[in-house]
């Protein structure tokens, strides 16, 4: 099956930078990479996805990026605010069912 | 439109008892899923419904779990008896079936003492 690795596990930022996280994936069929966002004790809120014949989404300050040769997509936040601090999670699919990396834990410091 | 709702959001049981959670999908999505994250580890996926039929059950731990779905709408998933791990928190997703995106609800934290 699928195994997602995501790094780090933690990030703390000052306001205003970016943040980058990195997860790599196994199975060359997955086909689809989510992005979910969990605030404490909220569910976790699906905020980018992007599919696999596509290299590149963005929606205003977060965009992901996809590189299928290195099974490897990352999630980039430009210009953090407090709003951002949470729990986000990537996750991988070729067959709708979602194997999820560990977690990122965002700390944006004002 | 209604979110995916879930109930109880919390559980607090004895090992041994059982606990039965449920999960109120948005309407009109076929497609019904059951995660659970333990112990601030990934969330896992434990099974797949669409409509009323189990499509994947592979991420099921055992037999003591036990997923319904009865006339295609809400879910539950019965847990006996309980032992200690597995206290997590149980997400339900539900999918429009045209489409990737899955909607979570908030969880169900189990706690098995």
């Amino acid at each position: 099956g699928e195994n997602v690795e995501q790094h780090p596990s933690t990030l703390s930022v000052q306001e205003g930078d970016s943040a980058v996280i990195k997860c790599t994936y196994s199975d060359s069929a997955s086909n689809y990479f989510p992005w979910y966002k969990q605030e404490l004790g909220k569910r976790p809120q699906l905020i980018i996805d992007i599919r696999s014949n596509v290299g590149e989404k963005k929606d205003q300050r977060i965009a992901v990026t996809l590189n299928k040769t290195a099974k490897h997509f990352s999630l980039h936040i430009t210009e953090t605010q407090p709003e951002d601090s949470a729990v986000y999670f990537c996750a991988g699919s070729n067959d709708y069912k979602l194997s999820f990396g560990a977690g990122t834990t965002v700390t944006v410091r004002a | 439109e209604a979110g995916v709702t879930q109930f109880p959001s919390h559980s607090v049981i004895e090992k041994g008892q059982t606990v039965t959670l449920r999960c109120d999908p948005i309407s009109g999505h076929d497609n019904l899923y059951w995660y659970r994250r333990v112990m601030g580890k990934e969330i896992k996926f434990l099974l797949h419904f669409v409509k009323e039929s189990k499509q994947d059950e592979s991420g099921m731990p055992n037999n003591r779990f036990l997923a319904e779905r009865t006339g295609g709408t809400y879910s539950t998933l019965k847990v006996q008896p309980a032992e200690l791990e597995d206290s997590g928190v149980y997400f339900c997703a539900s999918r429009d079936g045209t489409r990737y995106e899955q909607y979570f609800g908030p969880g169900t934290r189990l706690t098995v003492t």
